[in-house]
């Protein structure tokens, strides 16, 4: 079976510092993995996959997450955080030995103090 | 295009009612897929479809809950008969089978008191 570990349930970070959001995972097969933004009262955003390739995937909004395979993670970061990342943040892995089925983590909320 | 579109976007009702749910997908995606959000539990896949046809639906909770895609411009979500505890944000989301990304509505959120 799939799953996905957010450790953080909440991640706080000063304006114009760098934030890293952490996610683990398991999965049987080849993992395809994802992150995904919630701003209140709106559905998931996408912002950045990875499938294969290199393990260093940039994304929309100056996003980006490491895939490392020996340690199953797959870390979001950002090199300067702005006060309007402040939103919940979803890993989410889909194991390609189990058709479309994605698996959402628990999220992290982001908090970007002024 | 609009978007993945949901309604109705608030729902009340009292325990024991039908409800509903709406979803119309981004033209030309032929996944759709239904998920419910909840504190305790998190995002969970309910059902999701490829061409109209259901494909999995083992996180559908109970009998009381259903789905269908009659076209592919239109799906539902019934609750029948409805219970506080099913109480949630229900979102649907597309995707195309060529890409990874799932694009979500805006969601419907239920209240059942």
């Amino acid at each position: 079976a799939q799953s996905v570990a957010q450790p953080e349930d909440q991640v706080n970070v000063a304006e114009g510092n760098p934030l890293t959001v952490k996610c683990t995972y398991s999965v049987s097969g080849n993992p395809y993995l994802f992150w995904y933004v919630q701003y209140p009262n709106r559905g998931l955003q996408f912002l950045l996959k990875y499938i294969t390739g290199d393990n260093l995937v940039k994304g929309s909004y100056g996003f980006e997450a490491e895939f490392n395979k020996s340690q199953t993670s797959f870390h979001l970061k950002k090199p300067s955080a702005l006060v309007s990342d402040s939103a919940l943040y979803f890993c989410a892995v889909r194991d390609n030995n189990y058709g479309q089925n994605f698996v959402f983590g628990p999220g992290t909320r982001l908090s970007v103090l002024p | 295009d609009a978007g993945v579109i949901q309604s109705p976007r608030h729902e009340v009702t009292e325990m024991g009612q039908e409800v509903t749910l709406r979803c119309k997908p981004i033209s030309g995606h032929d996944y759709l897929f239904w998920y419910r959000q909840t504190m305790m539990r998190g995002l969970e896949l309910l059902i999701y479809f490829n061409n109209n046809v259901p494909i999995d639906d083992s996180g559908m909770p109970e009998d009381r809950f259903s789905a269908k895609m009659p076209n592919a411009s239109f799906s539902t979500l019934k609750i029948q008969p409805s219970e506080p505890r099913d109480s949630a944000v229900y979102f649907c989301a597309t995707q195309t089978s060529g890409s990874y990304e799932q694009y979500f509505g805006p969601g419907t959120r239920l209240t059942v008191t």
